[in-house]
């Protein structure tokens, strides 16, 4: 059974850093390409960004929104992926989903974890 | 405001046929890039509905129906029923913006 389990949400300042976590299990990790989706408090979803396999070179891409600020890495050994998030703005509290991407489309999706930006 | 655009809420009643849209532009849609849908349940995290403007994942029931045409998709639900009440959202790829792109989302009440 594919699983997604994000963790590291919190409560942090604006201006500070949070990593998020997103540990896989029930599939080969490294064959896919994983995404994160984020969605405001009673707002729709909103893209974050996306890394590669490695087989696809391993790259990453990211909405303008959050680019230059956030960045996701994954550690195949272990099966996790990342989500660095700096500089972080009250408008960046959400709850944070972690995706398996299949195709163009996101087939699995985690619980979710809440990063709350606030002074 | 959204790139893809949605119909805020829709409605009717146990066993009726609703339908919701979903219009994008000549950069996502229009492009040729394939619509996808999710539905969430209230508290729940998103799950896949509609993949490839059409297509059903295992286990969807067949009253669920996804269709594209131009820029428009729509998703179609038949024989309603309560526990269809959720938000449903579509989702593209728009070259313009580089990136995943989703509608506003429509919030489905079972009248």
């Amino acid at each position: 059974e594919v699983q997604l389990v994000e963790s590291g949400g919190d409560l942090v300042h604006p201006g500070r850093s949070l990593r998020l976590s997103c540990t896989a299990s029930g599939f080969t990790f490294n064959y896919y390409a994983l995404s994160w989706v984020r969605q405001a408090p009673g707002k729709g979803l909103e893209w974050v960004g996306l890394i590669r396999s490695k087989a696809y070179g391993g790259a990453s891409e990211y909405a303008a929104s959050v680019k230059g600020r956030f960045s996701i890495s994954r550690d195949d050994s272990e099966s996790i992926a990342y989500l660095q998030m700096n500089s972080l703005k009250p408008e960046d509290t959400a709850v944070y989903y972690c995706t398996r991407v299949g195709g163009s489309y996101y087939n699995y999706w985690g619980q979710g974890t809440l990063v709350t930006v606030s002074p | 405001q959204s790139v893809l655009t949605q119909p805020p809420s829709v409605s009717g009643a146990p066993g009726q046929r609703v339908t919701i849209s979903c219009t994008g532009s000549s950069s996502n849609t229009g492009a040729g890039y394939d619509v996808h849908w999710y539905q969430q349940l209230p508290g729940r995290a998103p799950k896949l509905l509609i993949y490839g403007n059409g297509n059903r994942p295992s286990g969807v029931p067949d009253r669920f129906s996804g269709s594209k045409s131009g820029t428009s998709a729509s998703l179609a639900i038949t024989g309603l029923q309560a526990e269809d009440e959720a938000d449903y959202y579509c989702q593209s790829y728009d070259n313009s913006l580089s990136g995943s792109i989703f509608g506003g989302g429509t919030k489905l009440t079972v009248l």
